[in-house]
């Protein structure tokens, strides 16, 4: 049992590439969320999604999509990279989402616009 | 402003030592109010949750308390271990799902 897995583990990117953040998980949850964290502040959410084919934005939604086909993946995009989207990227999982439910976190991926 | 503001930024204490950990939050109402675990270069565990009619949750050598009327929890850690030096989020979930993150404590335990 894996848990949340992250993929990249590190990122370059130049501004204006886009790219792929993968998140997978293997416990059969059906909430996922994706979240950013920076120095000083509190993680902040993206993109979530409460189960394949749905999804939603949260608080910092522009400059990313998310896409949700199968209940395992739940990829983040960054569609035209800019320098204010360096950050630590973390997938997590819930049963629910509900809030009364254990959230398991990935491991996270370092992002760096250049 | 963050609704959910932690203190201190940073600590630094000896092993073996106790130490607590604040966190006042604004959001209301809420669900229930979690404490979090960060290790360098890892993602967020969870420690202890409590629903807003709980007081205290213990978790090993971790203590978390509640107030709900003055919107205060702490995080109490006993007899501390050089593997507890990490990031501790306190985290309000809200009625409507929505979670709230403080930026964290950043706990240093030296030998």
């Amino acid at each position: 049992n894996a848990g949340v897995t992250q993929t990249p583990k590190f990122q370059v990117l130049k501004t204006g590439q886009s790219m792929t953040l993968q998140c997978a998980q293997d416990m059969n949850h059906e909430y996922m969320s994706w979240y950013r964290q920076d120095p000083g502040m509190g993680l902040r959410l993206i993109h979530y999604s409460v189960g394949a084919g749905i999804t939603d934005q949260g608080e910092v939604p522009n400059g990313y999509n998310v896409s949700r086909s199968t209940t395992e993946d739940f990829p983040l995009r960054l569609l035209s990279a800019a320098p204010s989207q360096t950050s630590v990227y973390f997938c997590a999982s819930s049963y629910s989402g509900t809030g009364a439910d254990e959230q398991y976190f990935g491991p996270g991926t370092r992002l760096t616009v250049t | 402003k963050n609704q959910v503001e932690q203190s201190p930024q940073s600590l630094i204490i000896l092993e073996g030592k106790n130490c607590t950990l604040q966190c006042n939050y604004t959001v209301s109402p809420f669900s229930n109010l979690r404490w979090y675990k960060q290790d360098t270069g890892r993602g967020p565990v969870s420690l202890t949750i409590m629903t807003f009619s709980e007081n205290t949750k213990s978790n090993g050598r971790y203590t978390a308390t509640l107030d709900a009327d003055t919107k205060q929890s702490s995080l109490h850690i006993t007899a501390s271990q050089l593997s507890d030096s990490a990031s501790y989020i306190c985290v309000v979930s809200l009625n409507n799902n929505d979670m709230r993150f403080g930026a964290g404590t950043r706990l240093t335990v030296k030998p």
